[in-house]
Parts: C-alpha cells; structure tokens; sequence
C-alpha cells in the first residue's frame, strides 16, 4: 500500500492568517481526500483532488476557504485560510479506494489563537 | 445516502479479555467494502480489518475479526486477548461509490476503546 508524508505535523497559528498542509506519496494515485477531524470528533471529507481539474467539495466547505492543489499524481496542498479558533482540529489527507484499501498521512494538528 | 453507524461512544475491557464493538451501516449497494480504522493517540490511522461484502466468510487478522452480517447491515469487530497496546478510538467506515468515479469514506462516530491492566 501507498505511503504519505504528510507536513507540518502540528502548527500553532495566528486567527486571520492561513497555513498550507502537504502531502506527498510515495507512488502514483488518481485520487486524494482531505479531512478534518474536530476535537473529539469522527472523520469529515472536505474534498477529493484529482490531479489536473479542480477539487470536488463536500457540503459545508468551500474553496475559497480550502483551496486545495494537485499539481501531480504524488503530490497535494490544503490551505486553511484566514483562520479562526472553529478550524482549529487534525487535518488528514488520504489514498486509496475501496478495493484496495485507504491509507492516511500522519496528521496535521492545527491549533488557532 | 450511505450511512455508517457506531452506537458505544466508550467501551473498557480488562487485558487478556475479549471486547465486541458493533457498528451498522446503510447502503443500496450490493458489492462494497467495509473497514475498521484504529486510531491511537499519536493520530495515525491505522487499518485493523477490511471485509469485502460479496464474501460469506468473515475476515481475520490475528487477533481481529469481524462478525458480518450482510442482511442486517451489521459489521462488528471483535478483539481477542485484548492488550493495552490495543487502546484506541475504533472507527468503522464504508466507501460510498460516488457517481462511480469517487469512493469516499464515510466513517461512524467511533467508539473509544481502553484495555485495563
């Protein structure tokens, strides 16, 4: 199975400021998910990048808020942007499909003050 | 629209013991896939078990296994000879099939699981 690298690990961040998460993989996928897990909470898909159109997003999120890059088929970016203490939950980027099974990164902790 | 349920938000069992932990789901699919996901404190998750729907038998793996019953939409894991490495928050999931092109995962609530010395 794939395997992710995922950065920064954990973030402290400014409220109004932005962060960009990264994930990289260690072979070639069509699909990548993105979620955030709140404090105490389950797994919600923000979206589903494909490399070379633009991501597709869940209820409830928005690109402006969650711009998301895939420039290649290893490779993708989450922006959390202009944030507030409500984005502040573990971020998880993912591959797979349902045959294959699902691999995550290791987490992103965002913390906003 | 698919569903994923877990109804124990906590569960404890003493080491060496075994623990059950149930979960029901919702689809109008016939051929899926069904996971449980262990997440332990340093957030990683890791995949315990998959089962795949159109096998009768019930998966295995080593100390985990799965009670699948297909009519009843009910995939619980069982965890034999409990060890406290095995806290954890449980999470059982399903790949919903999105127009086709676009398997995500729906995950239930989770159930938080802590073996006992």
């Amino acid at each position: 199975s794939a395997v992710i690298s995922q950065k920064p690990s954990r973030d402290i961040c400014q409220r109004g400021t932005s962060l960009t998460i990264q994930c990289q993989v260690d072979s070639q996928v069509t699909m990548m998910f993105w979620y955030r897990q709140q404090p105490g909470q389950s797994l919600t898909l923000i979206a589903t990048a494909n490399q070379g159109s633009e991501a597709t997003y869940e209820s409830g999120f928005v690109i402006d808020k969650f711009p998301i890059s895939r420039p290649n088929l290893t490779f993708s970016t989450l922006t959390v942007s202009n944030m507030s203490p409500e984005d502040s939950s573990i971020y998880l980027c993912s591959v797979g499909r349902g045959q294959d099974g699902y691999t995550f990164g290791s987490g992103t902790r965002l913390t906003v003050v | 629209a698919q569903t994923v349920t877990q109804s124990q938000p906590e569960m404890s069992v003493q080491e060496a013991e075994t623990v059950t932990l149930s979960c029901t789901y919702d689809t109008s699919e016939n051929n899926y896939y069904l996971f449980w996901y262990k997440q332990p404190p340093s957030r990683q998750m890791i995949l315990v078990i998959r089962q795949e729907a159109y096998k009768q038998q019930n998966a295995t793996e080593n100390r985990f296994s799965v009670n699948f019953q297909k009519a009843a939409k009910s995939f619980s894991l069982k965890i034999s000879d409990s060890q406290l490495g095995d806290t954890a928050m449980y999470f059982c999931a399903f790949p919903a099939n999105s127009g086709g092109s676009n398997y995500k995962l729906t995950f239930g609530k989770g159930t938080l699981l802590t073996v006992n010395p």
